[in-house]
């Protein structure tokens, strides 16, 4: 099964517009770890965000949102007022330290966005 | 402070030949990773190294990827010999958090054409 399900597979906006990418986790941990990635045409991942289990508020850093539900197993990301720059793919991922005995981040499909002038 | 660094960026090779890609992580980094991006694809972990050790290779295709880490800083990963659905990015990562709770830093990744 897979853990980590990113179902859109590409998203294109307006720029100035708001865009929300989904993101449906596995896992059976009690202790996990989310990250949001953005990977540019450039190629290198790049991290935005990381979500312990233990803490579901949901905060906004500049641009960017999220909505942590451990009840429906959703860490959803939104960029606000998007920007020509925020074109990439990214991806959601999941850590479990517990069962990996350290650091192994399980990646989801990946979203393309296209932010349209 | 210099990020993680990743060559060749490019790799054309016909099949059956071998290729070696090769990474040096940011400096202090114990933790580094090689993880294999299909087109249109997720990173997949291959391997996992905590300073010298492999701690986690169970993904790595044995018959034919090898990989090391000499002295716990830089790491070579090869192919021998390639195959036609080895062509894929490879990325290289390093992490100071060994435990699961921080970020990872990517390098730009070497992408394989095998023809």
């Amino acid at each position: 099964a897979q853990k980590v399900t990113q179902a859109q597979t590409e998203i294109s906006v307006v720029e100035k517009e708001d865009v929300t990418l989904d993101c449906v986790y596995e896992t059976r941990d009690t202790t996990y770890y989310l990250f949001w990635y953005k990977q540019p045409p450039s190629g290198e991942l790049v991290f935005l965000i990381r979500r312990n289990s233990f803490d579901e508020q949901n905060e906004i850093s500049g641009r960017y949102s999220w909505n942590f539900q451990k009840s429906t197993s959703s860490f959803n990301f939104t960029i606000t007022a998007s920007q020509v720059v925020d074109s990439a793919v990214y991806f959601c991922a999941l850590s479990e330290p517990e069962k990996a005995a350290g650091n192994k981040l399980t990646f989801g499909g990946g979203t393309r966005v296209l932010v349209k002038p | 402070e210099a990020g993680v660094v990743q060559s060749p960026r490019y790799k054309i090779i016909e099949k059956k030949q071998p290729v070696a890609f090769w990474c040096n992580p940011i400096s202090g980094h114990n933790t580094l990773y090689w993880y294999r991006q299909n087109l249109g694809q997720g990173p997949e972990l291959l391997i996992r190294y905590e300073n010298e050790e492999a701690v986690d290779d169970s993904q790595l295709p044995k018959d034919r990827f090898s990989a090391e880490r000499l002295k716990g800083v830089d790491s070579t990963l090869k192919i021998q010999p390639a195959e036609l659905g080895d062509s894929a990015v490879y990325l290289c990562a390093s992490s100071y958090d060994s435990l699961g709770t921080g970020e990872l830093f990517f390098g730009e990744g070497s992408r394989l054409t095998v023809l």
